[in-house]
């Protein structure tokens, strides 16, 4: 059983281009979560996507938005890129019926140079 | 609003000894708590979580940790470390609604001498 796969692994582009991160949820799991780990720092919610609509969104600007597939996986996409943006992206899938646990993939290391 | 604070960015322990780190946790609503562990270049692994049952939980790898309501802390340990426990360790609190997003903390990376 695959469980959160996320591409590329890694990723370098240069300031104000735009990404697009991917992500596929654990088979049974249809909700997806995006988390963005800066270098010494804990992950920070971004957005959760459930049936295909964002539910909930931390304190990240609008530059940072998402969409979530039919079946369930998603993206992440970041235009304008910063120099501040620069870190790994997290992506975690849960289902409707466990939702204390959450399974993280291995995230993409996102380089803005 | 919930948040963490993990004291101690690094812990340094020998091999066979007490590993002891530390989250204390605020929340204005009874939480869930975890511990994660993330090794390099990879994700997050979740190591055990307390979810209103039993104070003291066990995990995996030996792992556990007690939930202590009075002094906000949801310390973890175990009792003697292995050079496979070096990684970094994430305290994390959500809302008892299954859907509230984790909060982290810092993060503390623990290393082991032999």
């Amino acid at each position: 059983d695959a469980g959160v796969t996320q591409s590329p692994t890694h990723l370098i582009k240069t300031r104000g281009q735009q990404v697009t991160l991917r992500c596929s949820p654990k088979s049974g799991h249809d909700t997806v979560s995006w988390y963005q780990q800066a270098l010494g720092q804990g992950p920070q919610f971004i957005f959760q996507y459930y049936e295909e609509e964002e539910r909930q969104r931390g304190n990240f600007p609008d530059r940072f938005s998402g969409h979530q597939f039919p079946n369930y996986s998603s993206e992440l996409n970041v235009n304008a890129l910063l120099l501040g943006d620069s870190a790994l992206y997290l992506c975690a899938s849960k289902d409707r019926v466990n939702n204390e646990k959450l399974f993280f993939g291995s995230g993409t290391q996102l380089s803005v140079l | 609003a919930q948040s963490v604070t993990q004291l101690g960015s690094h812990v340094s322990v020998s091999e066979g000894a007490l590993v002891l780190l530390r989250c204390n946790y605020s929340s204005s609503v009874p939480p869930y708590l975890f511990w994660y562990v993330q090794y390099p270049n990879q994700g997050l692994q979740l190591l055990l979580k307390y979810t209103s049952a039993a104070t003291l939980v066990k995990g995996i790898n030996g792992f556990e940790a007690e939930f202590k309501k009075s002094e906000t802390s949801f310390h973890l340990t175990k009792p003697s470390a292995h050079m496979s426990d070096a990684a970094e360790y994430f305290c994390a609190v959500s809302g008892l609604s299954g859907n509230t997003p984790l909060v982290f903390g810092k993060g503390t990376r623990l290393s082991v001498i032999a």
